[in-house]
């Protein structure tokens, strides 16, 4: 079982590059988010997902895009990178409410 | 809007010592979940202790024990015989309908020995 998946785990970019940050979940759950964390703001959602086939957007969703072909599969598509994409990015996965949502071990993203 | 605070941007406790981390929210909602969850360096979230709003007993998971006051909108983390491997950066969140995590922007906690 290995829970959520992130790739990669490093990556630099330059400007106006694009790229797709991916993500993928074995415990068949519902829930799927992307979040941004910064110093000194927290973890920031940018889009999530309640199932296939359905997205929303959060707070901090300009610049990136998501789908949701598969309940296992939640990639987050940065369109044309900027400096102030700089970050570190974590996907989350939940069977909902109560159980809190499992965490990939992040990507680390610089953006130059 | 739904919001965390925590108030406490960096805490430091002698090992062995207990420490208190708070965190207050703001919600209209009465159903909602609680958690606190522990970032070391290595970056991984990991879960510690969570609570359901509508139970009054708090929850304790071994050293680690939550303060819930319900009416204030409080939920506070002790850690008990605080440990080296207790050094982390401390995030409260809560869920409530829609299943949307919402932070705080963290607790840095420093265990010295």
């Amino acid at each position: 079982n290995a829970g959520v998946t992130q790739t990669p785990k490093f990556q630099v970019l330059k400007t106006g590059q694009s790229m797709t940050l991916q993500c993928a979940q074995d415990m068949n759950h519902e829930y799927m988010s992307w979040y941004r964390q910064d110093p000194g703001m927290g973890l920031r959602l940018i889009h999530y997902s309640v199932g296939a086939g359905i997205t929303d957007q959060g707070e901090v969703p300009n610049g990136y895009n998501v789908s949701r072909s598969t309940t296992e599969d939640f990639p987050l598509r940065l369109l044309s990178a900027a400096p102030s994409q700089t970050s570190v990015y974590f996907c989350a996965s939940s069977q909902g409410g109560f159980y809190g949502y499992t965490f990939g071990s992040g990507t680390r993203l610089t953006v130059v | 809007a739904q919001t965390v605070t925590q108030s406490q941007p960096e805490m430091s406790v002698q090992e062995a010592e207990t420490v208190t981390l708070s965190c207050t929210y703001d919600t209209s909602e009465n159903n909602y979940y609680l958690f606190w969850y522990k970032q070391p360096p290595s970056r991984q979230m990991i879960l510690v202790i969570r609570q359901e709003a509508y139970k009054q007993q708090n929850a304790t998971e071994n050293r680690f024990s939550v303060n819930f006051q319900k009416a204030a909108k409080s939920f506070s983390l002790k850690i008990s015989d605080s440990q080296l491997g207790d050094t982390a950066m401390y995030f409260c969140a809560f869920i409530q309908a829609g299943n949307q995590f919402y932070f705080g922007t963290g607790t840095s906690l420093t265990v010295i020995p």
